[in-house]
């Protein structure tokens, strides 16, 4: 077990709305990664955040914002929902290092736009 | 820009039959890593293997072991004898010191099917 959770698992949201997806790191993890996997492909970076500082960002528009909060959790938001943002969200955790530690990842939320 | 490409999208094999899965990347960084993930039907990926720009020994590590060769930039990984709990989708990964965070570009996947 990772230890790495996130919460909801599923969501249903209405094209427009605004969700807010959240994850609770590994213990003893700093750095924390949110990726979005469309059906099919593989998981797209969208931004990681260290010592609640966003430390890098994929090619994700302003709507994707996200937080991270002194316990290392993180939360990921989205506004104006559109039916394409409908995908499995997953957030990795991993330990600030030199080397580029691998990455611990939650079950994920899958989120339907409708 | 980092890419990764794995060609083959579904592969089937027999319970205890040897797969590989094929992973070519491109990078501008001469620091990099790669690493291999799998993803079981519930969604979360697990990290199984990494690998680092410069160390290109391959290794095995029981049932798993991969073949690192930057002259092809390939990082191919085999599964020995596979099982059929072994089913699942299979990510290979790059991380560039470039970007100076841990952020990872995947490959589309190899969706492995082993028949019992």
């Amino acid at each position: 077990e990772t230890g790495v959770t996130q919460s909801p698992t599923h969501l249903i949201k209405t094209r427009g709305q605004q969700v807010t997806l959240r994850c609770s790191s590994q213990s003893g993890h700093n750095t924390v990664s949110w990726y979005q996997q469309a059906l099919g492909q593989g998981p797209q970076f969208i931004f990681q955040y260290y010592r609640e500082e966003e430390n890098g960002r994929g090619n994700f528009p302003p709507r994707f914002s996200g937080l991270q909060f002194p316990n290392y959790s993180s939360e990921l938001n989205v506004n104006a929902l559109e039916l394409d943002d409908s995908a499995l969200y997953l957030c990795a955790s991993s330990p600030n290092q030199p080397g580029h530690t691998e990455a611990f990842f939650g079950q994920g939320t899958r989120l339907t736009v409708v | 820009a980092q890419k990764v490409t794995q060609a083959q999208t579904e592969i089937s094999v027999v319970e205890k039959e040897d797969v590989t899965l094929d992973c070519v990347y491109e990078t501008r960084d001469t620091t990099y890593y790669l690493f291999w993930y799998k993803q079981p039907p519930s969604g979360e990926l697990v990290f199984l293997i990494r690998r680092n720009s410069f160390d290109e020994q391959n290794e095995i590590s029981g049932r798993y072991s991969w073949n690192f060769q930057k002259s092809t930039s390939s990082f191919n990984f085999t599964i020995t004898a596979s099982q059929v709990v072994d089913s699942a989708v299979y990510f290979c990964a790059l991380s560039e010191a470039y970007y100076g965070n841990n952020r990872l570009a995947f490959g589309k996947g190899n969706q492995v099917v082993v028949i019992p």
